[in-house]
Parts: structure tokens; C-alpha cells; sequence
């Protein structure tokens, strides 16, 4: 157990429907990571935020957002979904600068069917 | 074009074997290489490398960065049947967040 959980574990929804997956970071990590892996894509970035701030942004499309709140805790909305949305979606915290191995702790992920 | 690449994409040994995987980057302003272990669920962490020719260990798993020629290996001495498993390396470059190769998939068989 990683300490990140996610919820839900699991998702199943239809073409031009939203959803909302959530995601709490470990205790004491500001930085929350989006991930989305699919079986030919592999692991790939979507959006990190830093204490409530958006930090970077990788290939996360516009149908696609996220926020951090106060608590650090992160929502990754997925709007107007297409059969290609299907994918597992992790969340993952990383510790403070200066802290253990600064490594990313991955959550169980959410995975994503779109029918 | 893909800036970490994994070699071999899947790999078949019998338990007992050893095995090397190989992770090559090509970024400028590296700054570390991570890899990590996904069986049915999350990645778990197995290293983070930041300089050359240090070796990390952890039982039976070892891994080496080497920054001139840009690749890492892991290496998995008397392999057993939990280490089936897919492997991915990434790496972290300016500010760039981790970007990950595609994997290496490690079955074992008993």
C-alpha cells in the first residue's frame, strides 16, 4: 500500500458522458501526478499540480482537466469521452524536495471503460 | 520520436535465470532515472539512479546508470516466479516530469 488511494476503482460510462476520479496523495506530499495507461501507449503524463498550483502539463487533451484543493487532494475530470478514453488512470505523490528517494508512489488507479 | 526506449519489449526465462533489462534515454539536463515494478495494479519503486557507475542493490535486483553512454540496466539474478512482472524505467530531464519507456514484460516460468 502506497499511501495514495484513488477512487473509484473502477468506472464504467458511456460515449459523451463526464466523469470525476479522485485522488489523496500520501501524507505531507503537496505534489499529485496524472498518468494514463493504455495498452498501447504505455504510462504516459497528463498534468501535475504542486500545492494547488498546475506545475507541468504533458499530452493531456483539452477535454481533459484537474484541479488540487486545499486538502491536496486531486480530481482529474474527463469530459465528452470517446471508446479511446478507456484506460487505466493513476494518481501518484511525491515527497518534498529533500525527502526519502524523491520517488513517485503510485495509487491503485481507476480503470476507465467507455462503451 | 521516443526519448527512453526499453529493450527487450517481453522476455520469457525459467526460474533460476538471470536477467538484464535495458533502459536508454536520450534528454539533456538529466536528472534522475527511476525504475519500477507493475504487476496487476500500481508501479511500486524499485531505484532511483542519479549518478554513473554507482550500483543499487536490493536482494536479488541490482541496477547501474551509466550518463556517458545515456542507459541503465536492472538486472535480476535467480529469478523467480513474483519477479513476472512488467518493468519500466523513466526518466526525469530539466523540468521535464517522469517520462516513461514502454516496459519491459518478464515472465517467469517455473
Amino acid at each position: 500500500d502506497s499511501g495514495v488511494t484513488q477512487t473509484p476503482k473502477h468506472l464504467i460510462t458511456a460515449t459523451g458522458q463526464r466523469v470525476t476520479l479522485r485522488c489523496s496523495p500520501r501524507s505531507g506530499d503537496l505534489s499529485v501526478y496524472w498518468y494514463q495507461q493504455s495498452l498501447d501507449q504505455g504510462l504516459q503524463f497528463l498534468i501535475q499540480y504542486y500545492n494547488g498550483e498546475e506545475r507541468a502539463k504533458g499530452n493531456i487533451l483539452e477535454r481533459f482537466s484537474a484541479q488540487q484543493f486545499p486538502d491536496l487532494h486531486s480530481e482529474l475530470n474527463l469530459s465528452s469521452l470517446e471508446l479511446g478514453d478507456s484506460a487505466l488512470y493513476f494518481c501518484a505523490s511525491r515527497p518534498r524536495l529533500g525527502q526519502g528517494n524523491n520517488e513517485q508512489f503510485f495509487g491503485p488507479g481507476t480503470r476507465l471503460t467507455v462503451l | 520520436e521516443d526519448k527512453v526506449v526499453q529493450s527487450p519489449l517481453s522476455l520469457v526465462v525459467h526460474e533460476g535465470d538471470t536477467v538484464t533489462l535495458n533502459c536508454s534515454y536520450e534528454v539533456t539536463n538529466f536528472r534522475s532515472l527511476l525504475w519500477y515494478k507493475q504487476e496487476k495494479k500500481a508501479p511500486t519503486f524499485l531505484f532511483m539512479l542519479t549518478s554513473s557507475g554507482i550500483e543499487k542493490k536490493s536482494g536479488r535486483l541490482s541496477s547501474i546508470l551509466d550518463k556517458k553512454e545515456l542507459f541503465s540496466i536492472l538486472n535480476i539474478t535467480a529469478t523467480q516466479t513474483g519477479d513476472s512482472a512488467v518493468y519500466l524505467c523513466a526518466v526525469e530531464w530539466g523540468n521535464t516530469p517522469l517520462v516513461f519507456g514502454k516496459g519491459t514484460r518478464l515472465s517467469v516460468i517455473a
